[in-house]
């Protein structure tokens, strides 16, 4: 897996927008982008992944450089709730259709305040 | 069901003990892993099932060993563990096919070896 650098902490008002970055520079033409968050004690959560377009779902916003090189995650409306550690991963998915594992790194603490 | 359950959620076991962790899952994942993490830690990957069978095993300890009875089991065999295996193991699920799905995650079991 193509490695990712996150900045260790990050703080976000309550109810203001959260813009998460994440850096993949030797990321490969195959592997996509990942977003998972682990909130206290629980289980990792799978948030949202993207190839090449930006996506959205009902969690968050993907927004993926045209190079590739770079994401940005973001949740419109941060909730204390959200207070959580966010991984980035890259990861790939050849065409047989197995799945390679899944790595962590270390995350990005993100803090929402009252 | 979109959950992966794992039982007990908490387990204190001594040096000589041999215990078992179990994970199930009913969404038809074919794919199993199980996860070590430490506090403040991100998880590490310690195994990886492909349709019941072992497909990756990240150099672990034999005194872990991991078992797949059937496709909706996933077990971890615990004997003659040291005080430094204590942390929280994560299984998680997911699909097999060319769609990059997510892992589903577990709430994790809390090992405390004394």
């Amino acid at each position: 897996d193509a490695k990712t650098t996150q900045p260790p902490s990050m703080d976000c008002a309550e109810g203001r927008a959260a813009n998460l970055p994440c850096n993949h520079s030797t990321i490969s033409g195959n592997e996509y982008v990942y977003w998972y968050r682990q909130i206290h004690s629980q289980g990792p959560q799978y948030i949202i992944h993207g190839l090449k377009n930006n996506e959205t779902n009902e969690m968050a916003s993907l927004i993926i450089t045209e190079d590739r090189k770079s994401s940005t995650l973001i949740l419109p409306h941060a909730t204390l709730r959200d207070t959580a550690v966010y991984y980035c991963i890259v990861r790939a998915l050849n065409s047989g259709g197995s799945n390679y594992k899944l790595t962590f790194g270390k995350g990005t603490l993100l803090t929402v305040n009252p | 069901d979109t959950e992966v359950t794992q039982t007990p959620k908490h387990l204190v076991m001594g040096m000589t003990n041999k215990k078992s962790l179990k994970c199930e899952q009913h969404m038809g994942h074919r794919a199993m892993y199980w996860y070590k993490q430490k506090a403040k830690k991100p998880p590490e990957l310690m195994f990886v099932y492909s349709y019941e069978k072992l497909s990756i095993n990240e150099s672990v300890p034999s005194r872990f060993s991991p078992e797949c009875p059937n496709s909706s089991l996933l077990n971890l065999h615990l004997h003659a563990l040291q005080p430094e295996d204590s942390a929280l193991y994560l299984c998680a699920s997911s699909p097999l096919t060319v769609q990059p799905y997510g892992y589903t995650f577990g709430s994790g079991t809390r090992l405390t070896v004394v």
